[in-house]
């Protein structure tokens, strides 16, 4: 089955400093690896995804992220963040054929000390 | 920018009444979902909509769920007769194709059943 493991329930990051999140996935076969992200009283956005091809994915805001097969991992990285990065962030894993049903972590809350 | 809006943003209600979660997906979308959060757990898939009719749905969609699409527009979650453990933030999602993953999300309704 598929699961995603998230270890780290919270990190704290000084502003400016460079960001790592990790993301552990189990799948079967190759899968579609997704990172939302949700603010306080916001929906989930899409960061970025992993569908194929390049390992290593740019997204929105400045964030990126590597696909490891070797390590199962699909960590999310920023080299500066900022305060308004403060946020959850949910990695999830959807299947190649009907990507539809994503399977999350559990979130990892990020909080930014000025 | 076109959003998923759902209503309402918080609902209380006592236990054995029903509830209905609104939603009014992205206008050009063809597919529909569900999922939901409860408190510290992991945000989890229970069903997708596409041509109105379920397509997919996970264990936890049981006979007291519901979905509808009573019109062009709304996207609707019933639940029949509301326990405890159904208190929770459920989110409604649309995407243009099946096969990406990218779920555009509503800001989501918290379901409190007392």
């Amino acid at each position: 089955a598929q699961s995603v493991t998230q270890p780290d329930i919270h990190i704290t990051v000084s502003e400016g400093a460079s960001l790592e999140l990790r993301c552990n996935y189990s799948y079967g076969a190759t899968p579609y690896l997704f990172w939302y992200v949700q603010s306080p009283g916001q929906g989930l956005q899409l960061l970025l995804k992993y569908f194929s091809g390049d390992t290593l994915v740019q997204g929105i805001k400045g964030f990126e992220a590597e696909f490891k097969r070797s390590q199962s991992s699909f960590n999310l990285r920023k080299p500066s963040v900022h305060w308004s990065d403060a946020a959850e962030y949910f990695c999830a894993v959807g299947g190649t054929q009907g990507a539809q049903k994503l399977v999350f972590g559990q979130g990892t809350r990020l909080t930014i000390n000025p | 920018e076109p959003e998923v809006t759902q209503t309402p943003s918080h609902q209380v209600t006592q236990m054995g009444q029903e509830v209905i979660l609104r939603c009014v997906p992205i206008s050009n979308h063809l597919y529909f979902y569900w999922y939901r959060q409860i408190l510290g757990q992991k945000v989890e898939f229970l069903v997708s909509f596409y041509n109105n009719e379920i397509s997919e749905k996970s264990e936890i969609f049981d006979d007291q769920f519901s979905v509808e699409r009573p019109d062009g527009s709304n996207f609707t979650l019933k639940i029949r007769s509301t326990k405890l453990e159904d208190s929770a933030m459920y989110f409604c999602a649309s995407s243009p194709r099946v096969y990406t993953g990218e779920l555009f999300f509503g800001e989501g309704s918290r379901l409190t059943v007392l």
